[in-house]
């Protein structure tokens, strides 16, 4: 399984943009990228998904390079319930079928008024 | 609520005790699958079924735990003996084949304290 690597933990303000990297110098080719948002006792929720280029939708934009080994998820002009663990997956393989998610130790990130 | 619901929320027990929790999917969803969450860590996958057939097992599901479906609509995973290092937040998750091929459901979680 391709391993990632994101920060420990990111702060930020109110209003701010905040960009979340996250690295998979492993990553398969048929592997796709996905980030999670946990808010404390509470289970993960599904932000984004993407396999190469860029993706947006109405909460986040993920960048992918032409080497798929890093993807960053921007968030735009964060407020104070942005304050989560944001979790980068990768895997989902479609060859493999297989369809357990893989997460790592996430990124804590602190919006600041 | 149309989410994912699990239940009960908190368990509190004695090591030694069986404890069993019980997953309610989304209405519709075929597929369905446990993790575990320790503080501070991400959730590791525990095992998956698709409607009522157990299809992966990860090596973490020791033989004191063990899953059911019986038909394709609520699980229930049950641990066995106890010990005080299966405390820990039991999350249950749902997926269609029409969302995401990544994005699952996850509801809020039993959080279980073994003594």
């Amino acid at each position: 399984l391709a391993k990632t690597t994101q920060p420990i933990s990111m702060d930020s303000y109110e209003g701010q943009e905040v960009n979340i990297t996250c690295s998979h110098n492993n990553i398969a080719t048929n592997d796709y990228i996905t980030w999670y948002q946990q808010f404390p006792s509470q289970g993960p929720r599904f932000i984004i998904q993407g396999y190469k280029t860029k993706v947006t939708n109405e909460v986040a934009s993920l960048f992918i390079p032409a080497d798929r080994k890093s993807s960053t998820l921007s968030l735009p002009r964060v407020s104070l319930s942005d304050t989560a663990v944001y979790y980068c997956l990768v895997g989902g393989n479609m060859d493999t079928g297989r369809r357990a998610l893989t997460f790592g130790s996430g990124t804590r990130l602190q919006v600041q008024p | 609520d149309t989410g994912v619901s699990q239940d009960p929320r908190h368990k509190i027990t004695k090591r030694g005790q069986n404890v069993t929790f019980r997953c309610d999917p989304i209405s519709e969803h075929n597929r369905l699958y446990w993790y575990r969450q320790t503080l501070g860590q991400g959730p590791e996958f525990l095992t998956y079924f698709q409607n009522e057939a157990q299809l992966e097992k990860s090596r973490l599901l020791s033989d004191r735990f063990s899953a059911e479906r019986p038909k394709g609509s609520f699980s229930t995973l049950e641990i066995q003996r106890t010990e005080q290092g299966d405390s820990a937040m039991y999350l249950c998750a749902s997926s269609t084949s029409l969302a995401f091929y990544n994005e699952q459901f996850f509801g809020p979680g039993t959080r279980l304290t073994v003594l």
